[in-house]
């Protein structure tokens, strides 16, 4: 069974630009929640969809969005890039997004420079 | 809301040695606590997770934690450290998915 696949791997952008992450959630897994990963910050929550819609939302600014297909895929996007940004960004698929302790499994990120 | 410490960014002990890396959480409602592990330019592995089923919790690689309410710690350890558990490990509790928060991470080095 396939774990969770996020592409690209590494990229790297200019400040300003815009940047788009890919994610695909396990099979069968409908629930798929996006974390940013820098060294100051630690692990941040950005945002969980479920069924093609946005359920929670973390604390950073209207620039990140994101947005889940009706396969559950799920894509970010990032737009006038910040120095700041650069980071790892983490997918990860759960079967539901609900109470249930259900386990959240993690891709290898996306590794994101801005120069 | 829910909180996790973990004690001690870094922990270096020898091959052989027991690991044990500390976590203490903060919730208003019984959590879900978990594990896991992160090698170098890798995403999260889980590494085990309490769901009140028991509190001895075993977990892959070895890897044990307890839970300990009156405590409120969740620490985790391995008998014998490898050379291969050398990575960061996070200690993370949720109620709900998009309510996962983690510690800051603790960086284990393996001395041979």
């Amino acid at each position: 069974k396939a774990g969770v696949t996020q592409t690209p791997r590494y990229l790297i952008k200019t400040r300003g630009q815009q940047v788009t992450l890919s994610c695909s959630p396990i099979s069968g897994h409908r629930s798929v929640s996006w974390y940013q990963q820098t060294p100051g910050q630690g692990l941040q929550f950005l945002f969980e969809y479920f069924s093609e819609t946005q359920r929670n939302k973390g604390n950073f600014p209207g620039r990140f969005s994101g947005r889940q297909f009706s396969n559950s895929r799920s894509e970010m996007n990032v737009s006038t890039l910040e120095l700041g940004d650069s980071a790892l960004y983490l997918c990860a698929s759960s079967l539901a997004p609900d109470n249930s302790g259900n386990t959240i499994y993690f891709g290898e990120g996306s590794w994101l420079t801005v120069v | 809301a829910q909180s996790v410490t973990q004690l001690g960014s870094h922990v270096s002990v020898s091959e052989g040695a027991l690991v044990l890396l500390r976590c203490n959480y903060s919730s208003s409602v019984p959590p879900y606590l978990f594990w896991y592990v992160q090698y170098p330019n890798q995403g999260l592995q889980l590494l085990l997770k309490y769901t009140s089923a028991a509190t001895l919790v075993k977990g892959i690689n070895g890897f044990e934690a307890e839970f300990k309410k009156s405590e409120t710690s969740f620490h985790l350890t391995k008998p014998s450290a490898h050379m291969s558990d050398a990575a960061e490990y996070f200690c993370a509790v949720s109620t709900r998915v998009s309510d996962m928060r983690f510690g800051a991470g603790t960086r284990l080095t393996v001395k041979p």
